[in-house]
C-alpha cells in the first residue's frame, strides 16, 4: 500500500542512548517533516525536509538532528536520548502543501 | 507567527446527532488553507477535509463539513449523523500559501455515545 512507513513502531531507550527513528515514503513527494507529539500540546515540527538535499528546523528542534537520505527517505536522530523526548514521533509528507500523509507514528520511551 | 486555537478540549454527542466542533486561527496572511485530521485511539492521523482560504464553497466530504467564516477566522468542523466510529481525537491545522508547514492546534477529544 502507497503512503509513509515508519520504523521501529515502539522503542524503549535509556537516558544518553542514542537512536535513529526511519521514515520512508513511496508517494514521490517532495516534503518531508518530523513532528512529535505529547498530551495536551497537539502536533510539533521538529525538523521538515522542503525537498532532497534541503532540511530546516521546526519549532521544537534541539536534542534532534535529521538527513534526508533521497527523495523517499527522512530519518530523525536522538543523539543522547532524554527523558523530555519520550513522545510519539510522527513522519508525514506532502506534495507541494495539498494534503499530508502521516505514518502509523513511534512510541519513544526514556527512561 | 500563525496559531490554531481549539477551544474545547472534550466533546460528547450522542449517536446519530450532529455535533461541531471549533477551530480558530490567527494568521496575517490572505492565502492560506486550513486542513482537519482525525487521530482514532490506534493512533494513525487520518485527513479529513480542506478549506483554501478563496474557495468560494464551504468544503463538504461525506459526512464532513467545514463551516469556514473568514471574518471571524474560524474553520469548524461539522459532523452529521455521529457513529461510533467518529470517537477520536480531531486537530485543525493551517499553513499558509507558499509554505508547505502546517501548524497544528492540540485537539479536541470527541466521544459519541450510543
Amino acid at each position: 500500500n502507497a503512503g509513509v512507513t515508519q520504523t521501529p513502531k515502539f522503542q524503549v531507550l535509556k537516558t544518553g542512548q542514542s537512536m535513529t527513528l526511519q521514515c520512508a515514503q513511496d508517494m514521490n513527494h517532495n516534503s518531508m517533516y518530523w513532528y512529535r507529539q505529547d498530551p495536551g500540546m497537539g502536533l510539533r515540527l521538529i525538523y521538515y525536509s522542503a525537498s532532497e538535499g534541503t532540511t530546516d528546523k521546526g519549532e521544537v528542534p534541539n536534542g534532534y538532528n535529521v538527513s534526508r537520505l533521497n527523495k523517499r527517505e527522512f530519518s530523525l536522530r536522538l543523539e543522547s536520548a532524554a527523558p523530555s523526548q519520550t513522545s510519539v514521533y510522527f513522519c508525514a509528507s506532502s506534495e507541494q502543501g495539498f494534503g499530508y500523509t502521516f505514518g502509523s507514528g513511534t512510541r519513544l520511551t526514556v527512561v | 507567527a500563525q496559531k490554531i486555537t481549539q477551544t474545547q478540549p472534550g466533546m460528547f454527542v450522542q449517536e446519530k446527532e450532529a455535533v461541531t466542533l471549533d477551530c480558530t486561527y490567527d494568521t496575517s496572511d490572505q492565502s492560506y488553507g486550513l486542513f482537519w485530521y482525525k487521530q482514532p485511539s490506534s493512533g494513525e492521523m487520518i485527513f479529513l477535509i480542506y478549506q483554501g482560504s478563496y474557495d468560494e464553497q464551504n468544503a463538504t466530504e461525506g459526512r464532513y463539513s467545514l463551516n469556514f467564516q473568514k471574518a471571524r477566522k474560524s474553520a469548524n468542523l461539522v459532523i452529521s449523523a455521529s457513529q461510533l466510529g467518529d470517537s477520536a481525537m480531531y486537530f485543525c491545522a493551517m499553513r499558509k500559501r507558499g509554505s508547505y508547514i502546517p501548524t497544528f492546534g492540540r485537539g479536541t477529544s470527541l466521544i459519541v455515545h450510543p
